[in-house]
Parts: structure tokens; C-alpha cells; sequence
């Protein structure tokens, strides 16, 4: 059985730090770019941020850029998300999800979610 | 405010159909053919529907169907069913790495 678990998330004051963590089994983690997609409450989703297989290809939303650090641990099929100078603005659901894969080319969806971790900045 | 533009609702009765429309510009939905459209119930996460403008995953009934014209996609509901009241999304690749979403479409069916 495939599953997705996110973590870390919390009330946090603007200019603080916090790091997610996000646990996928059943499947072959290492394959597969993963990503950062965030729901602030209400509103649509927004992408944040990806990971290629290896690890060492990573992109940001401009929102995000030089305060958010994506990174990935193969060996313990998990994905990461340090985020600093937080604000107010960051605040949502935080999920990870899977590029979708066909014949080894992207396709720039995504068809595995997680239910997300609630992070929350205000002071 | 989203970067793809959608409808904030949508309504029909169940067997008919109903289209959800999806706009952006050149940059994004109309430069690429990697448009997706997720559906969402409350608390719950997004479920891929449709990828690269038209294409079901395993699973997915053929009654969604997608579209493109332009700069704009579309999702098509036909047959409508009281479990497809949900909010639906749209994601399209915008180039350098980057994926773009709508504000979502809250479709009822009355």
C-alpha cells in the first residue's frame, strides 16, 4: 500500500524557522521527483518547490526563493522542506506530492498526494 | 490571487453535463501541453484527473474529459453524479521548472 506522510508543521512567529518532513512508502522513492504544493486556507494551490530523483536538481517558486530549502533522503524514502524567515503569508497546507511519470518523461502533474502539515506563521 | 483563472462555481444536475473552464496566457496553458485538472473533497488531498490536456489515469471514469483552446483548458463532466460535488483544480507547466494552479472551481450538483 502506497503512503504519504507529512509532518512538522505548527504556529510559528513571522521571521521564524520550521522543517517538514514527509515519510512515502510503497513505492520506489528514488525514482521520482518529488515536490512541495501549499493550500493557504480557502484559497487554490500553489506550488512550491522540487526535487529530481538524485536529489541534485531543485527548483522554487519565486515566493519562496532564498528562504525555503528543499532536500531528500533516498535511503529513508523521505522529503524535506526548511523553511526560514517565515511570514504570514506562508501560512497553509503544506503537501508533498509525486510527479506523475510516463515512459520515463515528466508530465508535470501530480498523482501522489498527502493529506498535508498545517503551518501556521503569526505572532 | 492564482496565476490560472477558473470559475469559482459550477452547477448541474445529475446526468447532465458540465464544463469548468480554465484561462492563462501564452506563458503558461497555451505554451505547453502539460495542462492537469485535480479533484478535491473537503479535507482531503487532490486527486489527478486529467494530465497533458486530455489524458485519464488508470481509474479515472470517462466521463472527465479535457481540453484545450488558446489559452484556455477545459474539464467536461458528462453524466454527472452526486460523488463529483467537490472542487476541481487546474495545474499548467509555465515553464523553468515551474507549475501554475487555478483558484479552483467548486462544482455542485443539484
Amino acid at each position: 500500500e502506497v503512503q504519504v506522510a507529512e509532518s512538522g508543521g505548527g504556529l510559528v512567529k513571522p521571521g521564524g524557522s520550521l522543517r517538514l518532513s514527509c515519510a512515502v512508502s510503497g513505492i520506489i522513492f528514488s525514482d521520482y521527483t518529488m515536490n512541495w504544493v501549499r493550500q493557504a486556507p480557502g484559497k487554490g494551490l500553489e506550488w512550491v518547490s522540487s526535487i529530481g530523483s538524485s536529489g541534485s536538481d531543485t527548483y522554487y517558486a519565486d515566493s519562496v526563493k532564498g528562504r525555503f530549502t528543499i532536500s531528500r533522503d533516498n535511503a529513508k524514502n523521505s522529503l524535506y522542506l526548511q523553511m526560514s524567515s517565515l511570514r504570514a503569508e506562508d501560512t497553509a497546507v503544506y503537501s508533498c506530492a509525486r510527479l506523475k511519470m510516463v515512459v520515463g518523461a515528466p508530465t508535470n502533474a501530480f498523482d501522489l498526494w498527502g493529506q498535508g502539515t498545517m503551518v501556521t506563521v503569526s505572532s | 490571487q492564482s496565476a490560472l483563472t477558473q470559475p469559482p462555481s459550477a452547477s448541474g444536475s445529475p446526468g447532465q453535463s458540465v464544463t469548468i473552464s480554465c484561462t492563462g496566457t501564452s506563458s503558461d496553458i497555451g505554451g505547453y501541453d502539460y495542462v492537469s485538472w485535480y479533484q478535491q473533497y473537503p479535507g482531503k488531498a487532490p486527486k489527478l484527473m486529467i494530465f497533458e490536456v486530455y489524458k485519464r489515469p488508470s481509474g479515472v471514469p470517462d466521463r472527465f474529459s479535457g481540453s484545450k483552446s488558446g489559452n484556455t483548458a477545459s474539464l467536461t463532466v458528462s453524466g454527472l453524479q452526486a460523488e463529483d460535488e467537490a472542487d476541481y483544480y487546474c495545474g499548467s507547466y509555465a515553464g523553468s521548472n515551474n507549475v501554475v494552479f487555478g483558484g479552483g472551481t467548486k462544482l455542485t450538483v443539484l
